[in-house]
């Protein structure tokens, strides 16, 4: 059974950095990309990148460049999401999702992080 | 950048009846289009992919259609468990959502 699981909630304060990881069971992770999902709430889905395992090949939502760094260790089967100076704006659900190819859909989804930022 | 813009934002409908949701590319995107559904509290839910293929176990009420720029998302007879907001795809960018809702 193909599973994608994430890491708890966090509670952050502004300027912190924070890591969240997405580990991927019941498949090959080398060959599939994941991707991460932000969704701020009461919002929609924002598409923030992907990395593909195999090799690290990594894009970014030019929306997202720069602001966070996604990463993986196929050692492990687990990509990572993470900020090295967190805002508040930063406080949303986020979701990781498999997918085959970057034109291909996100087939399976892990059940999100919540990622909160308050002072 | 493709844009993709869902309407209408808010579809207010009674069960048994058909839900018709479009989804609309600013350049073609040939069938590379799938369709999402998310209920509260849940993760997004693979519905439709390559414009018209339903994912594995997705009831046959639900079917996609369209090429190039016009997209459509119809649920043929609204069930309770249908009501939840869908969003379309295209690589790298989502629709802004289509909340189905009950009347």
């Amino acid at each position: 059974e193909v599973q994608l699981v994430q890491s708890g909630a966090e509670v952050k304060k502004p300027g912190e950095s924070l890591k969240i990881s997405c580990k991927g069971s019941g498949y090959s992770f080398t060959s599939y990309w994941i991707g991460w999902v932000r969704q701020m709430p009461g919002k929609g889905l924002e598409w923030m990148g992907i990395i593909y395992p195999g090799d690290s090949d990594t894009r970014y939502s030019p929306s997202f460049q720069g602001q966070v760094t996604i990463s993986a260790d196929k050692s492990i089967s687990t990509a990572y999401l993470q900020w090295s100076s967190l805002k508040a704006s930063d406080t949303a659900m986020y979701y990781c999702a498999r997918k085959r190819g970057y034109s291909y859909p996100d087939d399976y989804w892990g059940q999100g992080t919540l990622v909160t930022v308050s002072s | 950048e493709i844009v993709l813009t869902q309407s209408p934002a808010t579809l207010s409908l009674s069960p048994g009846e058909r839900a018709t949701l479009s989804c609309r590319a600013s350049q073609s995107v040939s069938s590379y289009l799938a369709w999402y559904q998310q209920k509260p509290g849940q993760a997004p839910r693979l519905l439709i992919y390559d414009a018209s293929n339903r994912a594995t176990g997705i009831p046959a009420r639900f079917s996609g259609s369209g090429s190039g720029t016009d997209f459509t998302l119809t649920i043929s007879s609204l069930e309770p468990e249908d009501f939840a907001v869908y969003y379309c795809q295209q690589e790298g960018t989502f629709g802004q959502g289509t909340k189905v809702e009950i009347k």
